[in-house]
């Protein structure tokens, strides 16, 4: 079935540092969502792309999705202490019905 | 507002035991959806429905039922739990093609001893 892989699995970084999540797949994605996850909490929507070449900001985070739509990205500017968590990203599935394939998640971890 | 919840928040069971987590959403989605998460494993869907009752199986449905006869609730049976379930599992739910960001509830842990 459809898969993804992100990486790094995991990632520490110093308060202030940037910090970049990859997301790749086999196959052409029709779109791919990204959600946040803080320790002990729950998967919250971030952002959602769908255009080829796509790049969506949110203050320090920068989304892009791949030319090809076969790999998307996630970038934070100075990293902060807040910003810790597990981001996944998550394509559709095929069919386009809304049901969601995660990937495994990266963990960022900021030393202050 | 709007919202959706699990419960129990906590669980502890024994092997062989049936175990229902409930969920409900006062979204009016009609799609939602089981998840549990493993660490190693991200996110692996169990069960989702579009609607009333529907529903289908996702990856990891082998141990695992659901039922959908109303819009608001989706519960998750575990029919015969095993400590391979041991797990957190999470209900979302979403609007639909064109509305599909998912909101999660908060969780359940479940441990089976």
């Amino acid at each position: 079935g459809q898969q993804v892989m992100q990486i790094p699995q995991y990632q520490h970084v110093q308060e202030g540092e940037d910090f970049t999540t990859y997301c790749n797949s086999s196959t052409t994605l029709s779109n791919i969502q990204w959600y946040k996850q803080r320790p002990g909490g729950h998967p919250v929507f971030l952002i959602q792309l769908v255009k080829s070449g796509e790049v969506k900001k949110q203050k320090r985070l920068t989304f892009q999705f791949g030319e090809a739509k076969k790999n998307s990205s996630l970038h934070i500017t100075a990293t902060q202490t807040t910003d810790v968590g597990t981001y996944f990203c998550a394509p559709y599935g095929s069919g386009n019905t809304g049901k969601l394939i995660f990937g495994q998640g990266t963990t960022l971890q900021v030393k202050p | 507002d709007a919202e959706i919840t699990q419960s129990p928040r906590h669980k502890i069971t024994e092997t062989g035991r049936q175990v229902t987590l409930a969920c409900h959403q006062t979204w009016n989605h009609n799609n939602m959806f089981w998840y549990r998460q493993d660490l190693g494993h991200g996110l692996r869907l169990i069960h989702y429905s579009y609607g009333v009752q529907d529903t289908n199986k996702g990856e990891v449905s082998d141990g695992y039922s659901v039922s959908r006869s109303n819009t608001e609730d989706l519960p998750l049976t575990l029919e015969s739990a095993a400590s391979s379930q041991t797990s957190v599992y999470f209900c979302a739910s979403s609007g639909g093609y064109r509305n599909n960001e998912q909101f999660f509830g908060p969780g359940t842990r479940l441990t089976v001893l």
